[in-house]
């Protein structure tokens, strides 16, 4: 198993501009979610989804739009780049029986300019 | 709503030396607790977790246990290697219900272990 992997590693964008970051899991988990990483503060939950076609909000939404066509992938996008959204990302899965942990993607390094 | 605190960072130790970091959390209902460690570059990797009361959950000399009374969750290992260097986050799950197990983390604590 892969588990759970995340695409890009690093971009840069400019203010305005849009970008989609990807995230996929191989472990057949109904579970996932985004959170962001900035100094300081931990992770914060972004958005989140308990299956295909379900998704919800979660603190931080704003600035942010996602989608589950399927359960294994669950794709960030960002419509309206700005600087506050410089930060790194991370996608996770989890199992909805049994285990509770979850398990983090490698993360997105983005840099808005 | 859920919070995790965490002691303030950075920490530094020599070798060998003991480790404390410590976790309270507000929580309600019965949460799942959680030790997660970031390497240098890397994503988050669950170091132990605890689901209840008075649980102790350990891994790779680290140790931590729930305590409902005093709502804490602290990390600890007898004797550190530079290899422990890393970023450390408390985190607790809600116990399900219709939110599916949302992770709150705390801010985080970097450790650094010198030889």
């Amino acid at each position: 198993n892969a588990g759970v992997t995340q695409t890009p590693k690093f971009q840069v964008l400019k203010t305005g501009q849009s970008m989609t970051l990807q995230c996929a899991q191989d472990m057949n988990h109904e579970y996932m979610s985004w959170y962001r990483q900035d100094p300081g503060m931990g992770l914060r939950l972004i958005h989140y989804s308990v299956g295909a076609g379900i998704t919800d909000q979660g603190e931080v939404p704003n600035g942010y739009n996602v989608s589950r066509s399927t359960t294994e992938d669950f794709p960030l996008r960002l419509l309206s780049a700005a600087p506050s959204q410089t930060s790194v990302y991370f996608c996770a899965s989890r199992g909805t029986s049994g285990r509770v942990e979850q398990f983090f993607g490698p993360g997105t390094r983005l840099t808005v300019l | 709503g859920n919070s995790v605190t965490q002691m303030e960072g950075p920490v530094t130790l020599s070798e060998e030396a003991f480790l404390t970091i410590n976790c309270t959390y507000t929580a309600t209902g019965y949460p799942s607790l959680f030790w997660y460690v970031q390497y240098p570059g890397e994503g988050l990797q669950l170091l132990l977790k605890a689901t209840k009361a008075d649980d102790k959950g350990s891994n790779k000399g680290f140790e931590a246990t729930y305590r409902k009374e005093t709502t804490s969750f602290h990390l600890e290992k007898g004797s550190v290697q530079v290899s422990d260097s890393a970023v450390y986050f408390c985190a607790l799950s809600d116990a399900g219900g219709t939110s599916y197990g949302k992770l709150t983390f705390g801010q985080g604590t970097i450790l650094t272990v010198h030889p």
